[in-house]
């Protein structure tokens, strides 16, 4: 499996926006982009998830490198809930199962 | 709707005894998951059913973790001669389809302590 890295911290100010970053050098033409968010004491969630263009849902947007080596997940106006882990995850096609690293803890200062 | 349940929330065993851990995963979902998430850790993947029949069980840790769906529906997870490395939280997670792609929805877990 293609290998992810992220800080393994950050910290932001609530209702101000968060890019989180994330490498993956090694990704191959047929890996998704996928992330999850962890809240304390909870199952993870889905968050977003794309190829090759910039994504945007209700939660967040995924900006995604030209070269496709790096992506960064931004929430644009943090709020206290946001507070999390947050996990970047390459998804070959055909794979069922998600395979989580360590991913970023986010803390939102009120 | 309903998400994906699992029970017990919280479990405490002693060392040897056998624990069975359960999931009701959202009604529908063809594609139920199995992961063990230690303390601090991402959560790894254990299995993968696709509606009763089991098609990855490789990150299952030993011939002590078993685990069943028998209808389709609720899966279980055993595990026997339970270990102090068995600590951590086991998380279901199901999906509508079989698609790659597919979201995968978590429950909460449940937190199993080996004493």
């Amino acid at each position: 499996d293609a290998k992810t890295t992220q800080p393994n911290s950050m910290e932001s100010n609530e209702e101000e926006p968060v890019h989180l970053p994330c490498n993956h050098s090694t990704i191959s033409g047929t890996d998704y982009i996928h992330w999850y968010r962890q809240l304390p004491s909870q199952g993870p969630e889905y968050v977003i998830h794309g190829l090759t263009s910039n994504v945007n849902n209700r939660m967040a947007s995924l900006a995604i490198a030209e070269d496709r080596k790096s992506s960064t997940l931004i929430l644009h106006r943090a709020t206290l809930r946001d507070a999390a882990v947050y996990y970047c995850i390459l998804r070959n096609r055909g794979a069922q199962k998600l395979v989580f690293g360590q991913g970023t803890r986010l803390t939102i200062n009120p | 709707g309903a998400g994906v349940s699992q029970s017990p929330r919280y479990k405490v065993a002693k060392r040897g005894q056998d624990v069975a851990l359960r999931c009701d995963p959202i009604s529908g979902h063809v594609s139920l998951f199995w992961y063990q998430q230690a303390l601090g850790q991402g959560p790894e993947f254990l299995t993968y059913f696709q509606n009763e029949a089991q098609l990855d069980k490789s990150g299952l840790p030993s011939d002590r973790f078993f685990a069943e769906r028998p209808e389709g529906s609720v899966s279980t997870l055993k595990i026997q001669r339970t270990q102090q490395e068995d600590s951590a939280v086991y998380l279901c997670a199901s999906s509508l389809d079989t698609g790659s792609q597919e979201t995968q929805y978590f429950g909460p877990g449940t937190r199993l302590l080996v004493l």
